[in-house]
């Protein structure tokens, strides 16, 4: 199993620039996740969903939306990028919520200039 | 607000030596906790994690840790550190009320010498 997988690993944006950050597992978890990590901070959940076609938010949604066709995929799109979303996003999935372990991918570095 | 402070933010120790990384929660209710740890390049994991019953929690790699609930606290300890334990470790704590909130301390580097 490849685990939970993210594209691209690092991406640098002008502000105003959209993106697409992709992430899939291959483990048939229902439950995935965003997270974005600043410097020196904690991760913060940005969005989660519990299942295909459902999908609510986290703690820091501003400027970001998701959607979840497939069990497999969550990918995160940022529109009109700006220098606050310079961060590391991490995808995480599991299968029991959040009450069991995550599996987190490998991370986006994202910098907005 | 609930929050997790982890007070060591880089730790430097050499082999062989014991580890103890602090993490306090603020929090009165019930919690459930857990420690992740990220080895350089590699994704983040769990160590261990701790929801009820005995408060001394082990975990992979000789890790355990401990749950004081008068003390808010869930430090993590190594009686022998190795050189690949060098990583960067995170508590976490889950609010019992509210499984939608996982919050995450700020983490601990740690680097490990021969």
């Amino acid at each position: 199993n490849a685990g939970v997988t993210q594209t691209p690993k690092f991406r640098i944006l002008k502000i105003g620039q959209s993106m697409t950050l992709q992430c899939a597992q291959d483990m048939n978890h229902n439950y995935m996740y965003w997270y974005r990590q600043d410097p020196g901070m904690g991760l913060k959940l940005i969005y989660y969903s519990v299942g295909a076609g459902i999908t609510d938010k986290g703690e820091v949604p501003n400027g970001y939306n998701v959607s979840r066709s497939t069990t497999e995929d969550f990918p995160l799109r940022l529109e009109l990028a700006a220098p606050s979303q310079t961060s590391v996003y991490f995808c995480a999935s599991s299968e029991w919520g959040l009450e069991g372990e995550q599996y987190f991918g490998p991370g986006t570095r994202l910098t907005v200039t | 607000a609930q929050s997790v402070s982890q007070h060591n933010h880089h730790v430097i120790l050499s082999e062989a030596a014991s580890l103890e990384l602090g993490c306090n929660y603020s929090y009165g209710g019930t919690v459930n906790l857990f420690w992740y740890v990220q080895y350089p390049g590699q994704h983040l994991q769990l160590l261990l994690k701790y929801f009820s019953g005995d408060p001394l929690v082990k975990g992979i790699k000789g890790f355990e840790a401990e749950f004081i609930k008068s003390k808010f606290s869930f430090n993590l300890r190594k009686p022998s550190v190795q050189w690949s334990d060098t990583a960067e470790y995170f508590c976490a704590f889950l609010l019992s009320y509210n499984t939608d909130k996982l919050i995450f301390g700020t983490g601990t580097r740690l680097q490990v010498f021969p």
